[in-house]
């Protein structure tokens, strides 16, 4: 039962092209959601979030949208630089559950080419 | 401003036996999280512990429990442990219900 699908397992991107990383998610009851990116024997780093209130969040080159009715989020890096270069995970939660439980999807890994 | 703090770094143990992971939160955060990681796949939610008790569990078996110290820092014990359990376990610590969790570096467990 995987409520939160990160379909593509890697992805490969020229330096300075966009990066986008897609999720899929199958809870209606999500009402935010995270990304987080993790390099090799580190924990996961916050990178950007966005509410269900939203369709987008921008934060310097990142930028997460947000669609409600495709159940569906992406982030965009641009420009790609090749410190972007890790695993990405979406992550989303369930407001109203007394806890914060955060769901992962199956991470996609960033090469970023120079 | 220190972050997440998690020790051991590394656990090697057999079958059977149990084991205590160690979690100290980010600095003015009052509430930690377990969460597992398998190779290859994303973290999985264990417990996530405030005021000293556990406030919501994931889908682990009772072996796996915790507990809150006052000083919000935490602790993970897995009783006999299962080859399955060799993972990547990984605290995050947040302030109140905060859906931001900070993450720390993690303990790589491996059961023999």
């Amino acid at each position: 039962d995987q409520q939160v699908k990160q379909n593509s397992p890697s992805l490969s991107v020229q330096e300075g092209r966009i990066s986008i990383l897609n999720c899929d998610y199958t809870n209606s009851m999500f009402d935010y959601f995270l990304w987080y990116k993790k390099y090799p024997a580190e924990g996961p780093t916050f990178l950007i979030s966005i509410s269900s209130i939203k369709d987008k969040n921008e934060d310097g080159r990142f930028t997460v949208f947000l669609n409600k009715s495709a159940k569906h989020l992406s982030l965009h890096i641009v420009p790609s630089q090749p410190g972007d270069s890790a695993v990405y995970f979406c992550a989303a939660s369930e407001e109203g559950q007394g806890a914060q439980k955060l769901v992962f999807g199956q991470g996609t890994r960033l090469t970023i080419n120079p | 401003d220190a972050g997440v703090t998690q020790s051991p770094t590394h656990l090697i143990k057999t079958r059977g036996q149990q084991v205590t992971l160690r979690c100290s939160p980010k600095s003015g955060h009052d509430t930690v999280s377990w969460y597992q990681q398998a190779l290859g796949q994303g973290p999985q939610f264990i417990f996530q512990y405030y005021e000293e008790e556990e406030r919501q569990r994931g889908n682990f078996p009772d072996r796996f429990s915790g507990h809150q110290f006052p000083n919000y820092s935490s602790e993970l014990n897995v009783n006999a442990l299962l080859l399955g359990d060799s993972a990547l376990y990984l605290c995050a610590s947040s302030f109140g219900l905060a859906n931001e969790q900070f993450f720390g570096p993690g303990t790589r467990l491996t059961v023999l």
